[in-house]
């Protein structure tokens, strides 16, 4: 089954520096790479996703890049801000199963 | 907006006793999950479910568990014979298609805590 590494664990940035978040994932036939946030005691939020149609999406200061060849994707915040606190969770699945493998996550503070 | 709604939202029980997790999904979702969440670890997914039947499950998903649809709008997880191990978040979670379609984002309750004692 799929298998997703995720780093950092924790991530510290100033506030207005930019945080990037990889993932890699393991199974080929994988081609859906949805972003969650998750803010302590809430549940996962969808911030982003990227099919494996694309390279690179957008949304205002949100970006996610995929490198389908390498297996790996990324997530990129700009100018961050104290609200981007929180954990951030990668996940892959395909369009063949409905089992959607998450990575460990990674605890991104943003200090003011 | 609609919202995926779950109760109760903290549960606490002895071990060995059975438990059932209530979910009500977007309405016109197609789509069901549950997911678990062990304090301060990963989101695992434990199965899905579409046309009253199991689409995929996971590892985790052994014969403790099951799920069902009772009705038009409640979907359920149930838990046989707690074990202090089944300590953790449970998520719902559904979505308008499969992972087949464009409108696959996959919608989260806010969870239900379980605490085996």
């Amino acid at each position: 089954g799929e298998n997703v590494e995720q780093h950092p664990s924790t991530l510290s940035v100033q506030e207005g520096d930019s945080a990037v978040i990889k993932c890699t994932y393991s199974d080929s036939a994988s081609n859906y790479f949805p972003w969650y946030k998750q803010e302590l005691g809430k549940r996962p939020q969808l911030i982003i996703d990227i099919r494996s149609n694309v390279g690179e999406k957008k949304d205002q200061r949100i970006a996610v890049t995929l490198n389908k060849t390498a297996k790996h994707f990324s997530l990129h915040i700009t100018e961050t801000q104290p609200e981007d606190s929180a954990v951030y969770f990668c996940a892959a699945s395909s369009y063949n199963n409905n089992d959607m493998r998450f990575g460990a996550g990674t605890r991104l503070t943003v200090k003011p | 907006e609609p919202e995926v709604t779950q109760t109760p939202s903290h549960q606490v029980t002895q071990m060995g006793q059975e438990v059932i997790l209530r979910c009500v999904p977007i309405s016109n979702h197609l789509y069901f999950y549950w997911y678990r969440q062990i304090l301060g670890q990963k989101v695992e997914f434990l199965v899905s479910f579409y046309n009253n039947e199991i689409s995929e499950k996971s590892e985790i998903f052994d014969d403790q568990f099951s799920v069902e649809r009772p009705d038009g709008s409640n979907f359920t997880l149930k838990i046989r014979s707690t074990k202090l191990e089944d300590s953790a978040m449970y998520f719902c979670a559904s979505s308008y298609t499969g992972l087949a379609g464009s409108s696959d984002t996959q919608y989260f309750g806010p969870g239900t805590r379980l605490t085996v004692l």
